[in-house]
């Protein structure tokens, strides 16, 4: 049962491209959360998507950021018009319910770097 | 104040050692909690979710005080391999909410 998958893994832009990370969730999985990581700083959470549905964007930045999860195919995250501060890694976690007691279970990352 | 508080380390611990981490959490209706293991540069990994009764899993326990908002992580007989950034992790809102909030991890550190 392959685990949940994120690519690129690392992805390197310059200041104002714009950045695709995509996330497949595990087998059996249709709850996905997108987390980002500064350097030397905690997880902290963006948003939480079923199919086709964003249910809690909180803590996604108001301007450039978005998500999806759409019927088919990976959650995307997309970041427009890139500044150096969003080099970061960002995980997606995934789970089978969205209930509070479902442990979460992560990929590998994507390490954004901004130039 | 920070939701989450965990005491950043390092611990250096020689092996064989016992050794405990804390953590605090600030919102009393909190759910759920749990404690994930971080290597450098690598994905957390879930080590065992944290229930009010305590729970062992091998060489690891973990508790939970509710009244006092307070987890912990208690490891036995350390190993090289248990080096690391152990992060206490709490689910914030109930029901179908599954938003998790972390802290900033305590580093491990083992040593021969």
């Amino acid at each position: 049962n392959a685990g949940v998958m994120q690519n690129p893994r690392h992805l390197v832009r310059r200041r104002g491209q714009e950045a695709r990370l995509r996330c497949s969730p595990m087998k059996g999985h249709s709850h996905v959360y997108w987390y980002r990581q500064l350097p030397e700083e905690g997880l902290k959470f963006m948003v939480y998507l079923q199919k086709e549905n964003i249910i809690d964007e909180s803590g996604m930045p108001k301007e450039r950021f978005s998500a999806e999860f759409p019927k088919e195919g990976p959650s995307i995250l997309r970041i427009q018009q890139v500044v150096r501060g969003d080099s970061a890694a960002y995980f997606c976690a995934s789970s089978p319910r969205g209930l509070s007691s479902y442990e979460q279970y992560f990929g590998p990352g994507t390490r954004l770097t901004v130039t | 104040r920070k939701e989450v508080e965990q005491d950043p380390g390092p611990f250096n611990v020689p092996e064989g050692a016992t050794v405990a981490f804390n953590c605090t959490y600030s919102n009393s209706a909190s759910q759920s909690f749990f404690w994930y293991r971080q290597d450098c540069r690598k994905e957390p990994k879930l080590l065992m979710s944290v229930y009010s009764s305590g729970n062992e899993d091998g060489r690891f326990t973990a508790q939970l005080n509710r009244a006092s908002q307070y987890i912990s992580l208690l490891i036995r007989d350390s190993k090289l391999s248990d080096s690391a950034t152990y992060l206490c992790v709490v689910n914030s809102l109930g029901g179908t909410a599954s938003k998790l909030t972390f802290g900033t991890g305590t580093r491990l550190q083992v040593t021969l």
